[in-house]
C-alpha cells in the first residue's frame, strides 16, 4: 500500500537540530492529519489541514511547525526538541475533512531525540 | 473527560476465535472504528459501525452496542499474520476521534 507515504522513515537528531518530516498522499484527498504515536498510548491528533487549511492545532508546542503546500503535500517542522517528543509521527489522509471519512495512514516516522 | 479502554495485550492460538472488547465513554457518539497496525507499519482500517449490531467482513467481524457504550472485534480462523496491534476509536459529537492506546495480539502456533 503506497498511498500514503513518509519521510523520512528514521530519525535521530539533537535536541538543538532542525529537521523536516515530510508526507505526501496519492489517493486524491482533500485532507491530511499528523499524529504523534507513543509506546502503549493513544494516537495523539496533532494538527488537521483540510483544503490546505489548518482546522485543528491540539494544543501542540510550537516547536512543532507544519505546512501544507498543496492537498498532496504534509510537513511537520521540528525545532529545539525534548528527549520526551521521541515517538511515531504518523501522517494520514482521507477525502475530506469530515470525521466519518476513512483515514489512510502513511508509515511513520520513528523520531529519536538525544 | 472522554475514555476509550481495550485490554493492553492478549495471547490466542493458530486457528482459534479471538474477541477484542473496547469500552468508551464520550461526549456524543458518531461512529466507531477498528484499526489493525503491524509492528513498524501503518494502521489500516478494518471497520467502522455507528449502529447497533454485528458486521461480519471475512475472517473479522465488529459488534456495537451504543447503549452499553461497548464494541467488540471478532477475529475467527486466527491466522500468524493477524499478531498485530489493534485500534479502537470513536467519533465523538464533534466528529472528533478519539483513540484507545490499543491491543497487542500475540498468535502462537
Amino acid at each position: 500500500e503506497t498511498g500514503v507515504t513518509q519521510t523520512p522513515r528514521h530519525l535521530v537528531m539533537g535536541m538543538t537540530n532542525k529537521k523536516s518530516l515530510k508526507c505526501e498522499q496519492h489517493l486524491g484527498h482533500n485532507a491530511m492529519y499528523w499524529y504523534k504515536q507513543s509506546a502503549k498510548k493513544p494516537l495523539e491528533l496533532m494538527f488537521v489541514y483540510n483544503f490546505k487549511e489548518q482546522t485543528e492545532n491540539n494544543s501542540v508546542p510550537s516547536r512543532f511547525s507544519p505546512e501544507c503546500p498543496n492537498s498532496s503535500h504534509l510537513f511537520l517542522h521540528l525545532h529545539t526538541l525534548q528527549p520526551e517528543d521521541s515517538a511515531l509521527y504518523l501522517c494520514a489522509s482521507s477525502q475530506g475533512g469530515q470525521g466519518t471519512d476513512t483515514q489512510y495512514f502513511g508509515p511513520g516516522t520513528r523520531l529519536t531525540v538525544l | 473527560g472522554q475514555n476509550i479502554d481495550q485490554p493492553t495485550e492478549m495471547t490466542a492460538t493458530e486457528g482459534a476465535i479471538v474477541q477484542i472488547n473496547c469500552t468508551y465513554q464520550t461526549s456524543g457518539f458518531n461512529g466507531l472504528f477498528w484499526y489493525q497496525q503491524h509492528a513498524g507499519e501503518a494502521p489500516t482500517f478494518l471497520s467502522y459501525n455507528v449502529l447497533d449490531g454485528l458486521e461480519e467482513k471475512g475472517r473479522f467481524s465488529s459488534f456495537l452496542s451504543r447503549s452499553k457504550g461497548y464494541s467488540y472485534l471478532l477475529l475467527k480462523e486466527l491466522q500468524m499474520k493477524d499478531s498485530a496491534s489493534y485500534l479502537c476509536a470513536v467519533l465523538d459529537s464533534n466528529y472528533q476521534l478519539i483513540w484507545g492506546a490499543g491491543t497487542k495480539l500475540i498468535i502462537k502456533p
